[in-house]
């Protein structure tokens, strides 16, 4: 079955440092997803890219959708302890649109 | 109020012990979900449900059962509890094209002992 794969699991980084968290799934996708999930909290939607090469921007955090619609990306400017969290990213497994959620990056910040 | 309610946020049961773990929404979204996490995992869709008399299984299902009473209402259900059931359990709501993403609810943490 479908599968989408999240590389790195964890990540620490100086609070300034830039972070990137890389998505890739077994096949194509009509479009992806972004969530992020706070420590104890529940995942919030952040965004969806929908065409190839697309590439959308909320504040410090920069998110592309790859050319063959098959991997994604999040990058992070200048991380602050507020990114603090994990995040995941989904696509959908089939015709149904139900999402396949990649197994998350874990990011944490030091101040 | 959170628009998508879960009850109870935190429970401790015995093995063997039927629990039911209860979502409500008010997005008026048709669709509705239940998936569980575990520590350091990501998201494992247990049963989906797209309207009231729709009911599908997701990877995991063995072990849970689920009732969509209403459309604002998704139940799931852990027939006979057993410790490998403990996990954070996530409510989750969309619409059909679900442009604006899942919208979660805030999580039911259940430990089996």
């Amino acid at each position: 079955g479908q599968q989408v794969m999240q590389i790195p699991q964890y990540q620490h980084v100086q609070e300034g440092e830039d972070f990137t968290t890389y998505c890739n799934s077994s096949t194509t996708l009509s479009n992806i997803q972004w969530y992020k999930q706070r420590p104890g909290g529940h995942p919030v939607f952040l965004i969806q890219l929908v065409k190839s090469g697309e590439v959308k921007k909320q504040k410090r955090l920069t998110f592309q959708f790859g050319e063959a619609k098959k991997n994604s990306s999040l990058h992070i400017t200048a991380t602050q302890t507020t990114d603090v969290g994990t995040y995941f990213c989904a696509g959908p497994r089939n015709a149904g649109n139900m999402l396949t959620f990649g197994g998350g990056t874990r990011l944490m910040v030091k101040p | 109020d959170a628009d998508v309610t879960q009850t109870p946020r935190n429970r401790i049961t015995k093995t063997g012990k039927r629990i039911m773990l209860e979502c409500s929404q008010t997005k008026g979204h048709d669709r509705m979900y239940w998936y569980r996490q575990d520590p350091g995992l990501g998201l494992q869709l247990i049963y989906y449900s797209f309207d009231v008399k729709d009911i599908n299984k997701g990877e995991i299902s063995d072990g849970y059962s689920v009732s969509r009473q209403a459309q604002a209402k998704f139940s799931l259900s852990l027939e006979s509890a057993i410790p490998n059931q403990t996990a954070l359990y996530f409510c989750a709501t969309s619409d059909q094209r679900y442009v604006t993403g899942y919208t979660f609810g805030s999580g039911t943490r259940l430990t089996v002992v």
